[in-house]
């Protein structure tokens, strides 16, 4: 596709419940990469995976935190049993290789209410 | 730990101003530090940069590492009310070899008419 391209643009979920996030990558980007940014905070690393493997999870902030990209391309983030810390921008990124510049998705808002 | 620090945290200018940008880093392999723009959700990228000394320039924009010293500035000259933005620096290590990326906070720019 033309950029990265991540859906939903905006999610509010009730304390306690699931969630899926998704993320498009760039067509033949290897790198994906998810952040999560709060207000008035710059992103942080929650995991990176390359084509199908998940190399390095060690952002993810609990184990309700789970993410996949079973076939090395659209990736989903899943957050089990929300919480109101967990609302936050959940930026995805992508790059053709490691250590090329990635180009960031437009990112979705989580409300946890 | 790895980070990195920007200041100021927000700054307001008048159109027509110059203003200067500030990433301060620890890191312990440094592999590059990029420059980011980020209206709305999505950062665009800006600059990378690796080596001491080497001013790169786009338009209004320009930017220069010292690894030295561990910093880096951001110039833009003659402001436009369009250069209003978070501005985030990011470091990328050289360990991990995947091009994970450690935020600052940020600097809000708001150029007024």
């Amino acid at each position: 596709g033309a950029g990265v391209s991540q859906s939903p643009r905006y999610k509010v979920a009730k304390r306690g419940q699931d969630v899926a996030l998704r993320c498009d990558p760039i067509s033949g980007h290897v790198s994906l990469f998810w952040y999560q940014q709060a207000l008035g905070q710059g992103p942080e690393f929650l995991t990176y995976f390359q084509n199908e493997a998940q190399l390095d999870k060690s952002g993810l902030p609990s184990d309700r935190f789970f993410a996949e990209r079973p076939e090395g391309s659209v990736s989903t983030l899943k957050i089990q049993r929300t919480q109101q810390e967990d609302s936050a921008v959940y930026l995805c990124a992508s790059s053709l290789a490691p250590n090329t510049e990635a180009f960031f998705g437009q990112g979705t808002r989580l409300t946890v209410v | 730990e790895d980070k990195v620090v920007q200041s100021p945290l927000s700054l307001v200018v008048h159109e027509g101003d110059t203003v200067t940008l500030n990433c301060s880093y620890e890191v312990t392999n440094f592999r590059s530090l990029l420059w980011y723009k980020q209206e709305k959700k999505a950062p665009t990228f800006l600059f990378m940069l690796t080596s001491s000394g080497i001013e790169k320039k786009s338009g209004r924009l320009s930017s220069i590492l010292d690894k030295k010293e561990l910093f880096s500035i951001l110039n833009i000259t003659a402001t436009q009310t369009g250069d209003s933005a978070v501005y985030l620096c990011a470091v990328e290590p050289s360990s991990g070899n995947t091009g994970k990326l450690i935020f600052g906070q940020g600097t809000t720019l708001q150029v007024k008419p």
